[in-house]
């Protein structure tokens, strides 16, 4: 079966970075694309960028480029997501979810909950 | 943008109602909405993909309807269960995708 399991919790200085592990089985990962949203407590969702683990491409939301950077390792079966230059406005719910058919989310990460906090 | 706008932001309902939750879009993106529901606590589960496909195991009571920029999702007999955040997203500007802000289904 489809899994999507995220590296734990993370409490991290305001400034620093942190990096976000999404390792995937039950299917070819190199098939589909991971895409990550991030959730603020309380508030909706939000899109972040998507990689292709085959090819490495990307694409990001605007508002996320500078802060969000996206790869995958392939030996693995495994997605990241590397956060830099933390700020409270970082606190949240990140989750990576497979892509299906360029469109939805057709299966989701348990989430993994960043707080940025001195 | 495609600016996806959900209403209302708060439903009440019995259990055994019919309940439906809108969804509508700033321009025109024929039937490229997928709806997903959310636990509290949980992940998001795909309920409806291409504004009216079913998933395979989403309960049946569970349906969509709707083209164009206006869409809405169906429950055809609330269940205690079904209770949760539910958001659109739409996928006509892939890859830039956006989630609608979410209603939020509650009893009565």
């Amino acid at each position: 079966q489809v899994q999507l399991q995220q590296s734990g919790a993370e409490l991290v200085r305001p400034g620093t970075s942190v990096k976000v592990s999404c390792k995937a089985s039950g299917y070819a990962f190199t098939n589909y694309l991971i895409e990550w949203v991030k959730q603020r407590p309380g508030q909706g969702l939000e899109w972040i960028g998507v990689i292709n683990p085959g090819s490495g491409g990307t694409n990001y939301n605007e508002k996320f480029k500078g802060k969000a950077t996206l790869t995958a390792d392939k030996s693995s079966s495994t997605a990241y997501m590397q956060l830099s230059s933390l700020t409270s406005d970082d606190s949240a719910v990140y989750f990576c979810a497979r892509g299906g058919d360029f469109s939805y989310f057709d299966y989701w990460g348990q989430g993994t909950t960043l707080t940025v906090s001195s | 943008d495609i600016l996806l706008t959900q209403s209302p932001a708060i439903l009440s309902v019995s259990p055994g109602e019919r309940v439906s939750f809108s969804c509508r879009a700033s321009q025109s993106i024929g039937t490229s909405i997928h709806w997903y529901q959310q636990r509290t606590n949980g992940s998001p589960r795909l309920l409806i993909k291409y504004a009216s496909e079913s998933i395979s195991g989403i309960p049946s009571r569970f349906s969509g309807s709707g083209s164009g920029t206006d869409f809405t999702l169906s429950i055809n007999s609330v269940e205690s269960e079904d209770i949760a955040d539910y958001y659109c997203q739409q996928s006509n500007s892939w890859p830039a995708l956006t989630f609608g802000a979410g209603t939020k289904l509650e009893l009565k």
